[in-house]
């Protein structure tokens, strides 16, 4: 298995542009997980999906941020506009019936905004 | 507001001794607590857990402890190995979800 899937690996936009960053789950899983990590707060969990349905989306930190999973094998995270702020590696995971041992990290998108 | 902290970003240890990395947690609720590895360039991986209602779980050189009174958990890794050097992250299950603390960069020097 090709594990969790990430693209892009990393990018560099401007101030105020619109960033879509992507992720493919392990065939199977049922859960998907989008964590941000910075020095100062660790890894957070931004929102997580049940069968492309989201369940909890409290760790969005603004309206600029949203996530859709059209369908079992693609999630994508979008920001817009980009702020230098949301410069930081963002990781999408993927689980089987929500056992957290169980939960496979891609190798994240480290963003990088102006 | 952290729940889950990890007060020491960074940890240096001479290979073939004890490495503790420690965690402190703020909810009593929490009832299962992980923790994850690191290798740059790469996203965490599994590493060893513990259930509110253990107090010690072992897997081979990994040892984890739980502290329920003092919300303090932690990771001891005998002997270090310079593979062992990663950063780590300890999480706390909540809600069925994860909440991780800051990581801990360990360094073990041969």
């Amino acid at each position: 298995d090709a594990g969790v899937i990430q693209s892009p690996r990393h990018e560099v936009t401007e101030m105020g542009q619109e960033v879509t960053l992507r992720c493919k789950p392990i065939s199977g899983h049922d859960y998907l997980f989008w964590y941000r990590q910075t020095m100062m707060r660790g890894l957070e969990l931004l929102i997580y999906f049940n069968n492309n349905v989201p369940i909890d989306d409290s760790g969005m930190p603004e309206d600029r941020f949203s996530a859709k999973m059209p369908n079992a094998s693609f999630s994508t995270l979008k920001i817009q506009p980009s702020e230098p702020r949301d410069s930081a590696v963002y990781f999408c995971a993927s689980s089987l019936q929500g056992r957290l041992e169980t939960q496979y990290f891609g190798p994240g998108t480290r963003l990088l905004v102006l | 507001d952290q729940q889950v902290k990890q007060n020491s970003p960074s940890l240096s240890v001479q290979e073939g001794r004890i490495s503790i990395l420690n965690c402190d947690y703020t909810n009593s609720m929490f009832d299962y607590f992980l923790w994850y590895k690191k290798y740059p360039a790469e996203g965490p991986t599994f590493l060893i857990s513990i259930s509110s209602i253990k107090d010690k779980n072992e897997d081979g050189r990994f040892t984890v402890f739980l502290n329920k009174s003092a919300k303090h958990l932690s990771l001891h890794i005998v002997p270090s190995q310079p593979g062992d050097s990663a950063v780590y992250f300890c999480a706390a299950s909540g809600g069925g979800k994860l909440i991780f603390g800051q990581g801990t960069e360990l360094s073990v020097k041969p």
